[in-house]
């Protein structure tokens, strides 16, 4: 079965530092990569996602993604967080052939320090 | 964009009632929905797949008697739970896609606190 994981449960930045969250999944197959976040009290949100082509992602609010299949890895990154970005983070995976379900990794929760 | 609006977003039961929870696509419509439960400092956990005219598909150790779903229009699924006990409380979310490629929109979600 698809599992999902990412490296920290907390992680603790002070404004302007980098920010990179991990995120592994375990299917060898074809894989659609998504990264939702959920500020405080509200919705999950869609980040950014990737299907194909360029493994580099973009997404929006400065927040990219790379994906490295070698590894079935796709990190989360910011060159500078901001106190604005304290929220949950979630990794997503759907398989090709899992139909239309998201495996979800448990989260990390970015707090950032003004 | 799409849309989707989840109702009640908070809502506290007795225990041995029973909840409904109503998903919206309000832009789109959406002939799977799905239904996630989210514990406190947890991942989401999915609980079902509501497809629009046929039986809801759950997943393993979701007991379907007790979730009852029913996707009855292509613009909204419904989430009942029955007999609602302590254990119930916790954070229902549901979330629909206009394609797979489109990435998913998920509802406010629902506190259900069962008293």
């Amino acid at each position: 079965a698809q599992s999902v994981s990412q490296h920290n449960h907390h992680v603790i930045l002070s404004e302007a530092a980098s920010l990179e969250l991990g995120c592994n999944y375990s299917y060898g197959g074809t894989v659609n990569l998504f990264w939702y976040v959920q500020y405080p009290g509200q919705h999950l949100q869609l980040l950014l996602k990737y299907f194909s082509g360029d493994p580099l992602v973009k997404g929006i609010k400065g927040f990219e993604a790379e994906f490295i299949k070698s590894k079935f890895s796709f990190n989360l990154r910011k060159p500078s967080v901001q106190w604005s970005d304290t929220a949950e983070y979630f990794c997503a995976v759907n398989a090709e052939n899992y139909g239309q379900n998201f495996v979800f990794g448990p989260g990390t929760r970015l707090s950032v320090l003004p | 964009g799409a849309v989707v609006s989840q109702h009640p977003s908070w809502v506290i039961c007795k225990s041995g009632t029973s909840v409904k929870i109503e998903c919206r696509s309000l832009d789109f419509q959406a002939t799977t929905m799905f239904w996630y439960r989210q514990f406190p400092k947890q991942s989401l956990m999915l609980m079902a797949t509501s497809n629009e005219g046929s039986k809801a598909t759950y997943e393993q150790g979701v007991e379907k008697d007790k979730f009852l779903i029913n996707h009855a229009s292509l613009t909204l699924s419904t989430l009942t739970v029955t007999s609602a006990h302590p254990e119930d409380s916790s954070f229902y979310i549901c979330s629909a896609s206009l394609g797979v490629f489109d990435g998913y929109t998920f509802g406010s979600g629902t506190r259900l606190t069962v008293v």
